[in-house]
């Protein structure tokens, strides 16, 4: 059974400062998602992931994947107070399967202060 | 852009009462899943349709009945409406076959069951 884990759940971060988030997964797979959700919103795609070392930026963002480990993190570099919001990491259930389950994390709830 | 709607933002029911939630997604899309999000719990699959009348059960179709009879609409059915389906409710569609199968996500419902 594909288990996800995220962490941490909670992170507070002062703007300006770099963090990382984990996100670990327990068996193959070959597709890693980042959703951001924003209070009383939808899921947004960030990334996806599908294969070992790929590395995606956007902004002050940063994914990377490490299939050998079934380790994904979340970079974040010199956080802004837009930043703020929930970030969930999810994968593919179906190893080279075409259904597209997905299994989420719980999320991390990032707090940017000034 | 993908658009993914449904029927209502908020919705608040009595115990007992059947409860139809409505998801329709613009982009033609083949597969369509149901998730329920819980504080603490992350996202859950509830059911999934890969097809037209197709369903499959995800982690915790307890109480849950789907329908899916144009490829457009999925709906989720409470059978009977029970206090503990008290939750945010966000329906997804993605295309399979694509590499990255991203699944795009509505804007959720958020259900109070008194």
């Amino acid at each position: 059974e594909l288990k996800v884990e995220q962490n941490p759940l909670f992170l507070s971060m002062q703007e300006g400062k770099n963090y990382t988030i984990y996100c670990n997964y327990s068996t193959t797979s070959d597709r890693l998602y980042w959703y951001r959700q924003d209070p009383g919103k939808s899921l947004e795609s960030l990334f996806v992931l599908l294969s070992n070392g790929a590395v995606k930026q956007e902004g002050r963002l940063m994914a990377s994947l490490d299939t050998k480990a079934r380790l994904s993190t979340l970079h974040i570099t010199a956080a802004v107070h837009d930043l703020s919001a929930t970030y969930f990491c999810a994968v593919a259930a179906n190893y080279g399967g075409s259904q597209g389950n997905l299994i989420f994390g719980k999320g991390t709830k990032l707090s940017v202060k000034p | 852009d993908v658009k993914v709607t449904q029927s209502s933002r908020y919705l608040v029911k009595r115990t007992g009462e059947k409860v139809f939630l409505e998801c329709v997604q613009d982009m033609d899309h083949e597969n369509m899943f149901w998730y329920r999000q819980d504080p603490g719990l992350g996202l859950r699959l509830i059911y999934f349709s890969y097809d037209v009348k197709m369903k499959e059960k995800g982690d915790i179709p307890e109480g849950y009945s789907v329908s899916r009879e144009k490829k457009e609409r999925f709906s989720l059915i409470l059978e009977s409406a029970s206090t503990n389906q008290t939750s945010m409710y966000l329906c997804a569609s993605s295309r399979p076959g694509t590499i990255q199968e991203t699944q795009y996500f509505g804007p959720g419902t958020r259900l109070l069951v008194l």
